[in-house]
Formats: C-alpha cells, structure tokens, sequence
C-alpha cells in the first residue's frame, strides 16, 4: 500500500534562512506524482510544488524547490529565504495508484513550521 | 484564491442531525474530491466525481453520501450525525480524472461541529 512519511512534527527557522521539510514515501507503482501543500492557520490547503516520477529535473516554483531522490524514496521541501508567513503546517501527498481507478492524494501526517523573527 | 467555493465555511449541529456540504469546483474542472481532516485521522479521502459519475470511494462511511450535479456542482450529505465526525471537509478539484501531474486545488473547507 502507498505511503507517505513525514518524520517532522514541527520545526523551527529563522527569518531569512532556508529550510528543508523531509517526506518519504513507498509505493510499487513506477509512474506516481508527488504533491506538497500549505495550511495556514486559517485552515485552507494550498498547493505549492509537484513532482513526477519521471521528471529529471527537481521542481521549482519560486522559493520552494522538490529535493527528489528517486532512489531513496523521498521528495523534501526546501523554502528558501524563509517569511514569517511562511509559519503553517505543510503536507506531502502522494497521487494514488492508478488500479483503483482513482487519483486520491494520500497525504502524510504533516509538518508545523514556524519561523521566528 | 484556489477558484474553489465551499459552503458553508463553518456548520454547528447536533448528534443525529443531518447536514450537507457544497462545494463548486474551479472553472473548467470535471473532477470533485471531498476529504475529510481530523485530529485523530488526518486528512482521508472519502470520494471522488468525476464529470457528474462517481470515480472511487474511500474511507466514506455509509452514513455519508454525495453526488455530482450537470452543473459540476457536488454535494456531501451527512447523516445521523455522530460527535467523531466534527471534522474539517475538504473539496478539491481537478482538470481531467486527475492523473498525470494534475494538482488538486483544494476550497476553503467547512469546519463541521457537532455538539
């Protein structure tokens, strides 16, 4: 069954610096996509970075970039520059197998990061 | 703004009630997700329309149901209400059936409380 592992419950950074959020995932699929997204304490999720499993170059978009190390099964969030408003919690999901039929996103349990003036 | 609208944003009931959540997806997208987030659970899939038929369910108990109007529309009705399904209710929505490298842009959510 897929899975995605997020090992970090929360983390802290300062202004300015750059952080990496760690997910790793397992499936048996050779074709999969990898998804982060933001909730701001607001509650909302928004979509921030994707990554497919044949996609040689790593994501960017903007300040955030997708370290993805096929063989290791992992897909870390780097946000570079860090903002105050950066402080959210910020999940990996992984598109769900295609036997199924359907194109869930499996999420892991999250990270809370907050960035300190 | 993700284009996704979800109504009410908060709903307050009581157990054995039963209520209904709507959501319309961005411009142009045929596919709906509804997911549920909970402390206990996260966030789980429950299921998913795509162009008015259902695709896949997951973890969606019977009390639950939803459908998918002509319009795209969707709606998620919840039945005999019970404490554990205070929860935050997720609609996402996507392009096509939601393979290759479509994000799902999610609403707002509604925040569903049961007293």
């Amino acid at each position: 069954a897929q899975k995605i592992t997020q090992t970090q419950p929360g983390m802290f950074v300062q202004e300015k610096e750059a952080v990496t959020l760690d997910c790793t995932y397992d499936t048996s699929d050779q074709s999969y996509g990898l998804f982060w997204y933001k909730q701001p304490s607001s509650g909302e999720m928004i979509f921030l970075i994707y990554q497919g499993s044949y996609d040689e170059q790593n994501a960017t978009e903007g300040r955030y970039s997708l370290n993805f190390q096929k063989a290791r099964k992992s897909a870390n969030l780097v946000i570079s520059a860090s903002q105050l408003g950066d402080s959210a919690m910020y999940f990996c999901a992984m598109r769900g197998p295609r036997m199924d039929s359907s194109y869930k996103l499996i999420f892991g349990s999250g990270t809370r990061l907050l960035v300190r003036p | 703004d993700s284009g996704v609208t979800q109504t009410p944003k908060h709903l307050i009931t009581a157990t054995g009630q039963r209520v209904t959540l709507r959501c319309s997806p961005r411009s142009g997208d045929l596919s709906v997700y509804w997911y549920q987030q909970s402390l206990d659970q996260g966030l789980q899939f429950l299921i998913q329309y795509y162009n008015g038929e259902e695709r896949a369910k997951g973890n969606i108990l019977e009390r639950f149901s939803a459908q998918q109007f002509p319009d795209l529309h969707s709606e998620l009705n919840l039945s005999s209400l019970e404490l554990g399904d205070s929860a935050l209710y997720f609609c996402a929505s996507s392009v096509g059936a939601g393979g290759s490298n479509q994000p799902q842009h999610f609403g707002d959510g509604t925040r569903l409380s049961i007293l």
